[in-house]
């Protein structure tokens, strides 16, 4: 059983660059939950994914968006980069888009300079 | 709106010694309770869920909706469980919200 992967493991840009980050769920997992979690706190949710459909999404701007693909992995994309996106990004899959039994890959810490 | 709140940042303890981890919530549904840990080096992962009201690793937790509260214990603190403890909630309808987290440190 394969379990989540994500990459890059670690990027940095600039303000105002764009960055795609990737993430394959564990197999049998449809669904795709991605999370931020800045230096001290807890993850926030940005959004779910669910058979290739959003299904969800937190107090995230228009400028955080995501794709779900035929094999459930998923992209998490921010456009025009701030200061405060530094941060480590967590994608999280499950069997199912209504559990919290999340399983989570290691993550992608973005820097933003 | 749901939310978690876990009052102590940092929490050390001595080898052998109980351990509680506190954790509160709000919600006004049936909320499902989770509790999450992150070892040094390792990723996020679960480690026990009201539900299912088992002891992983020697710890238990139980749902006080009296008190709103998922406090995490047990009894003789290992020097393998220094890690970060986070508790989540969600109702099953809405994504698993977390709180920020206390890191347990268990002195030898």
């Amino acid at each position: 059983e394969t379990g989540v992967t994500q990459s890059p493991t670690h990027l940095i840009k600039t303000r105002g660059q764009q960055v795609t980050l990737r993430c394959s769920s564990q197999s049998g997992h449809n669904t795709v939950s991605w999370y931020q979690q800045a230096l001290g706190q807890g993850p926030q949710f940005i959004f779910q994914y669910y058979r290739e459909e959003e299904n969800g999404r937190g107090n995230f701007p228009p400028r955080f968006s995501g794709l779900q693909f035929p094999n459930y992995s998923s992209e998490l994309n921010v456009n025009a980069l701030e200061l405060d996106d530094s941060a480590l990004y967590l994608c999280a899959s499950s069997d199912s888009p209504h559990t919290g039994e999340l399983f989570f890959g290691e993550g992608s810490r973005l820097t933003v300079l | 709106a749901q939310r978690v709140t876990q009052p102590e940042k940092l929490l050390s303890v001595f080898k052998g010694a109980p351990v509680e981890l506190k954790c509160n919530y709000s919600y006004s549904g049936s909320p499902e309770l989770f509790w999450y840990v992150q070892y040094s080096r390792q990723r996020l992962q679960l480690l026990l869920r009201h539900i299912s009201r088992e002891s992983i690793k020697g710890f238990t937790a139980d749902l006080n909706k009296g008190e709103t509260s998922f406090h995490l214990k047990k009894p003789f603190a290992q020097e393998e469980d220094s890690a970060m403890y986070y508790c989540a909630l969600t109702s099953g309808n809405t994504p698993l919200v977390f709180g920020k987290g206390t890191r347990l440190s268990v002195i030898a």
